[in-house]
């Protein structure tokens, strides 16, 4: 099983600032991903990567940016917050570039913009 | 598109009840169906997956789901719930149809147990 970390757990923030949520997992998988979700609601995906310096944008529109200089670290980053920005956001990744496999989720970041 | 739907938005069964959860899903290829779990203010934890072979497939804490294909569906049992079984559980659906083979999720169900 992965093991994913996400951090801050809980953030609260002011509307116009720059945030970044980390996400790090220790198993050396190729793929990564980023899922918003809305109280309540089902996840959307936002970003993926295959690997390092592979980044691309998914199903659902986002504000935000990713970036994957290191296999293990998958940071999503919000140059400026808004309320509308306001969700958990999940960190996945799987194992392997090529084929699909499971994906093992971190804890996940709840995010309220004030 | 690939989509899912979970027609129970809540159930509520007693504690040592039988469960099934309902999960239907649309996919032009083979699917790739899984079931995971989310307890509150947790991430979501897979409790089983069917790729390919045996049509039942087992997982964790007891669950199990059928994939039928001729009903397009991947319904999750437990012969007997526990108090710790409340939680969202989610059905998902993925393969690599999709160009981001990232996974299109149901709404939830959000699985009440009473004592």
């Amino acid at each position: 099983e992965a093991d994913i970390y996400q951090t801050p757990r809980y953030l609260v923030i002011g509307t116009g600032k720059k945030i970044t949520l980390e996400c790090s997992q220790t198993m050396g998988h190729d793929k990564m991903y980023w899922y918003q979700q809305d109280p309540g609601m089902e996840l959307h995906l936002i970003h993926y990567s295959y690997g390092v310096n592979s980044t691309e944008k998914g199903d659902l529109s986002s504000e935000s940016t990713v970036s994957r200089i290191r296999t293990e670290h998958f940071p999503l980053t919000l140059e400026s917050a808004r309320p509308s920005h306001t969700s958990q956001y999940l960190c996945a990744s799987s194992a392997h570039r090529w084929g699909f496999y499971e994906q093992y989720f971190g804890p996940g970041t709840r995010l309220t913009v004030t | 598109a690939q989509s899912v739907t979970q027609p129970d938005i809540h159930i509520t069964v007693s504690e040592g009840a039988s469960l099934e959860l309902r999960c239907n899903y649309s996919y032009g290829a083979t699917p790739y169906l899984f079931w995971y779990v989310q307890s509150p203010g947790q991430g979501l934890q897979l409790l089983l997956k069917y790729f390919s072979g045996d049509t039942l497939v087992q997982g964790i804490k007891g669950f199990e789901a059928e994939f039928k294909r001729s009903q397009s569906s991947f319904n999750l049992r437990k012969p007997s719930v526990h108090w710790s079984d409340a939680a969202e559980y989610f059905c998902a659906v993925g393969g690599a149809g999709g160009g981001a083979d990232g996974l299109t999720f149901g709404k939830g169900t959000h699985l009440i147990i009473q004592p």
